[in-house]
């Protein structure tokens, strides 16, 4: 079946590393998402990674990518408070384009 | 263009009504979803069009659901007799069907509140 799981919350102090981990289910999904929610906000699309790629670095932000182990990993370089965020995983299991999310990492940073 | 638009913003409705609620998506995507997000959960996959054809519908959209898209831009999401359990954030998407990477737009969506 269709599933992505993520933790739910992370705390980190300005200046660390982020690292946001998720598990998905279906190895067929082409490409994989993270998505960025603020409040008030509508979802606005972090970046993604195409399924035969390991990793994809992308300025502050590096996207690992294990499809033997279905995990998927995004790590936020020098966390600023403006990274506070909830940020979804996602995949797209078909050629729809419909995607499946997690069920967000509420990322909090503390000053 | 200023990305997809939904409206109204917010919708509180009485138990047992019926709501309709709009999207226009960015002019020349073809494709249109239709998600729903309750609090401290993740978006779930409503239905999609390509053009004005509904070709998937996800097992939660129920019978008192039901959505269009008559000319292949706008959509709308009726929800019929709605329930408390209906109460959520109605998202809607929008993307270019192409070869490779196309990228889904969000709007602020639809919030809704039944009482």
């Amino acid at each position: 079946g269709e599933d992505v799981e993520q933790s739910l919350f992370l705390s980190v102090r300005e200046g660390d590393s982020s690292v946001i981990n998720c598990t998905y289910t279906d190895s067929s999904s082409t490409y994989l998402y993270w998505y960025k929610q603020e409040p008030g906000a509508g979802l606005q699309l972090l970046t993604y990674i195409f399924s035969n790629m390991d990793m994809k670095q992308d300025q502050r932000l590096t996207v690992l990518l294990n499809k033997k182990d279905k995990h998927l990993s995004l790590r936020i370089a020098d966390t600023q408070t403006g990274d506070s965020a909830i940020y979804f995983c996602a995949e797209s299991p078909n050629q729809g384009g419909k995607l499946i999310f997690g069920q967000g990492t509420e990322l909090s940073v503390k000053p | 263009d200023t990305g997809v638009s939904q409206n109204p913003r917010h919708k509180i409705t009485k138990r047992g009504q019926n709501v309709t609620f709009r999207c226009d998506p960015i002019s020349e995507h073809n494709r249109l979803y239709w998600y729903r997000q309750t609090l401290g959960q993740g978006p779930e996959f409503l239905t999609y069009f390509q053009n004005e054809a509904q070709l998937e519908k996800s097992r939660l959209l129920s019978d008192r659901f039901s959505a269009e898209r008559p000319k292949g831009s706008f959509s709308t999401l009726e929800i019929q007799r709605t329930e408390q359990g209906d109460s959520a954030m109605y998202l809607c998407a929008s993307s270019l069907r192409g070869q490779g990477f196309t990228e889904a737009f969000f709007g602020q969506g639809t919030r809704l509140t039944v009482v």
